[in-house]
């Protein structure tokens, strides 16, 4: 299996402009998670998916970030207009939901950062 | 106070040393626990779930107290290629039936020579 695959891996962008990150799931997953990693923060749970619905996205910081996943193999996470505070590694996790212990796994992440 | 919550570190231990991490949990209802394994600049991995009786794994040992609402990791006999960031998830309930994954900020190990 390929695992969780993201891309781009490195974005740099300036202020104002609109990020798209993506993610693809391990085949067979249902859960879909994205988080962002900052040295202050950790790694922060910003939305995350079952079987295609979003499930909880209280962590979305603000109206500038949106996360779709219009099938079971591909999500979005966009952020317009982007801010240098969004600068952080972004990273994509998929399980199999259903079961208290499954093991999440992730992707290799996307870092970005906005000028 | 913050879901779950680790002392960040880091601990410089020195190779063959025993070391211990402790990370607290907020939500009593909070139903499974794992330890995860971050190298920098590295997405995390598994390292191992935590159960009710405790765990172990080779050098590796997982204890989950539920009345103090802790988890610990114990390393024994610690080696290099165990300097990492260690970071401890929690599943809090949710009112949708499924697991969402809370992680602390994570402690950092350094294994010396």
């Amino acid at each position: 299996d390929a695992g969780v695959i993201q891309s781009p891996r490195h974005e740099v962008t300036e202020m104002g402009q609109e990020v798209t990150l993506r993610c693809k799931p391990i085949s067979g997953h249902n859960s879909l998670f994205w988080y962002r990693q900052t040295m202050m923060r950790g790694l922060e749970l910003l939305i995350y998916f079952n079987n295609n619905v979003p499930i909880d996205d209280s962590g979305m910081p603000e109206d500038r970030f949106s996360a779709k996943m219009p099938n079971a193999s591909f999500s979005t996470l966009k952020i317009q207009p982007s801010e240098p505070r969004d600068s952080a590694v972004y990273f994509c996790a998929s399980n199999r939901q259903g079961v208290a212990y499954n093991e999440q796994f992730f992707g290799p992440g996307t870092r970005l950062t906005v000028l | 106070r913050k879901e779950v919550e680790q002392d960040p570190g880091p601990f410089n231990v020195p190779e063959g040393a025993t070391v211990a991490f402790n990370c607290t949990y907020s939500n009593s209802a909070s139903q499974s626990f794992f330890w995860y394994r971050q190298d920098c600049r590295k997405e995390p991995k598994l390292l191992m779930s935590v159960y009710s009786s405790g765990n172990e794994d080779g050098r590796f040992t997982a204890q989950l107290n539920r009345a103090s609402q802790y988890i610990s990791l114990l390393i024994r006999d610690s080696k290099l290629s165990d300097s990492a960031t260690y970071l401890c998830v929690v599943n809090p309930p949710t009112t949708s039936g499924t697991y969402k994954y809370i992680f602390g900020t994570g402690t950092r190990l350094k294994v010396l020579a």
